[in-house]
């Protein structure tokens, strides 16, 4: 089983909706969650920490939930910039970080 | 400040060559990772460096990779006799080591084994 899944989308959405990707990890020992942003052939730059109680930045909203192992990140308001493939990072404390596949977001006019 | 480097960016090389990766970390950035990224594929986990404790070298996928950083500065990667499988864009990150703290990439070398 791998550490980290995700839905590899891609998700094809309209400017202005919303969009929400979730991502489940498998140890329950984790300890620190991050999405990341990667566009097309770029190396990934940090989007957010994912923190307990949820977190919001902008038109971002990430949210972790432990009981059932998984991270979420929603998007609202979708602009055409916001396309890109989405990466879930988990650490379990001692620096090891385990990246999911990716969700590939299109924002379409 | 400065962002984590990496040399060259691309690399084009025969079939049973040797190659090397350079990454320069961020200033003050103890832990040292090195990844693959295959085309169209997710980040796969070569070896990672914190400090002076020995590297986690558990992603390395064969005898022919290998890696070494001098204390908490630049990290070289190797590829001995070089596979066309070999070819991907190679990523390094840097991150301060303490728990939770997030990674900052370099923006990769793109290696095309022909």
């Amino acid at each position: 089983r791998k550490e980290v899944e995700q839905d590899p989308g891609p998700f094809n959405v309209p400017e202005g909706a919303t969009v929400a990707f979730n991502c489940t990890y498998s140890n329950s020992a984790s300890q620190s969650f991050f999405w990341y942003r990667q566009d097309c052939r770029k190396e990934p730059k940090l989007l957010m920490s994912v923190y307990s109680s949820g977190n919001e930045d902008g038109r971002f909203t990430a949210q972790l939930n432990r009981a059932s192992q998984y991270i979420s990140l929603l998007i609202r308001d979708s602009k055409l910039s916001d396309s890109a493939t989405y990466l879930c990072v988990v650490s379990s404390g001692r620096d090891k970080f385990y990246f999911g596949s990716g969700t590939k977001l299109n924002v379409k006019p | 400040g400065a962002g984590v480097s990496q040399s060259p960016s691309n690399k084009v090389t025969e079939k049973g060559k040797d190659v090397e990766l350079r990454c320069d970390p961020i200033s003050g950035h103890t832990a040292l990772y090195w990844y693959r990224q295959r085309l169209g594929q997710g980040l796969e986990f070569l070896i990672y460096f914190q400090g002076n404790s020995a590297p986690d070298k558990s992603g390395l996928p064969s005898d022919r990779f290998s890696a070494e950083r001098t204390g908490e500065s630049v990290s070289t990667l190797t590829i001995q006799r070089t596979q066309q499988e070999d070819s991907a864009v190679y990523l390094c990150a840097s991150s301060r080591g303490n728990r939770g703290n997030e990674q900052f990439f370099g923006p990769g070398t793109r290696l095309t084994v022909l």
